[in-house]
């Protein structure tokens, strides 16, 4: 099962809302990742977990908040977004600690839409 | 952020042929990765490659990991309409978490 979740898988929010988009992933991988991706475009790296601790921050602004409760959950909470960070919001997980420690697998994604 | 050049832009093809593209670096990578993506969903993991010289098959689809290090390549045989995409190479330098993504190809298969 290479399989990882995102819900909701569309979301229309206004400026002064707060919201969360949530990813689940089964495989038992240790390292999970928020990334951003505007149309056509590669996805950009925002946040990496690794054993459940904060390790990289692409010098997101703090209207984005990622938590990660347990080895399985992934949690981005949104407040005071702005109409450009309008995007597809993609997670995704990988082992850590094996040559395939890179190969990361990515969920359907929200579609996050900033009025 | 850093990416790779990855190439071509675009194709439009016919239904049948063969299609080759590739991903260039000036940086060595140690694993090559190659997703798909429809839109509005998530890239696909089509091909992963962690040994340089290695060809790994996946149905239609070839990919090799450059002897150099700093290249892959991806090709598709016989295409068929559902490759319809956006078919993104991403290298990873073993170090870190990151991978670096290329610009992406997008494909158009006539029928």
């Amino acid at each position: 099962d290479t399989e990882v979740t995102q819900t909701p898988k569309h979301l229309v929010m206004g400026m002064t809302n707060k919201k969360s988009l949530k990813c689940e992933q089964h495989m038992g991988h240790r390292a999970m990742y928020w990334y951003k991706q505007k149309a056509k475009k590669p996805p950009e790296l925002m946040f990496v977990y690794s054993y459940e601790k904060l390790s990289i921050n692409e010098s997101v602004p703090s209207r984005f908040s990622p938590e990660c409760p347990n080895s399985s959950l992934l949690n981005l909470h949104l407040h005071a977004l702005q109409p450009e960070d309008s995007a597809l919001y993609l997670c995704a997980s990988s082992q850590e600690g094996t040559l395939s420690q890179e190969t990361q697998y990515f969920g359907p994604g929200t579609r996050l839409l900033v009025l | 952020g850093q990416q790779l050049n990855q190439s071509p832009q675009s194709m439009f093809i016919q239904e049948g042929e063969d299609v080759s593209m590739n991903c260039t670096s000036s940086s060595i990578f140690n694993t090559w990765l190659w997703y798909k993506q429809d839109p509005g969903e998530g890239p696909v993991l089509l091909i992963a490659l962690y040994k340089a010289g290695e060809l790994t098959s996946n149905g239609r689809l070839t990919a090799q990991f450059g002897i150099t290090r700093k290249d892959s390549f991806l090709n598709i045989s016989a295409s068929i309409p559902s490759d319809v995409g956006i078919y993104f190479c991403a290298g990873g330098s073993g170090a870190t978490n990151k991978l670096i993504f290329g610009t992406g190809t997008l494909l158009a298969v006539q029928p």
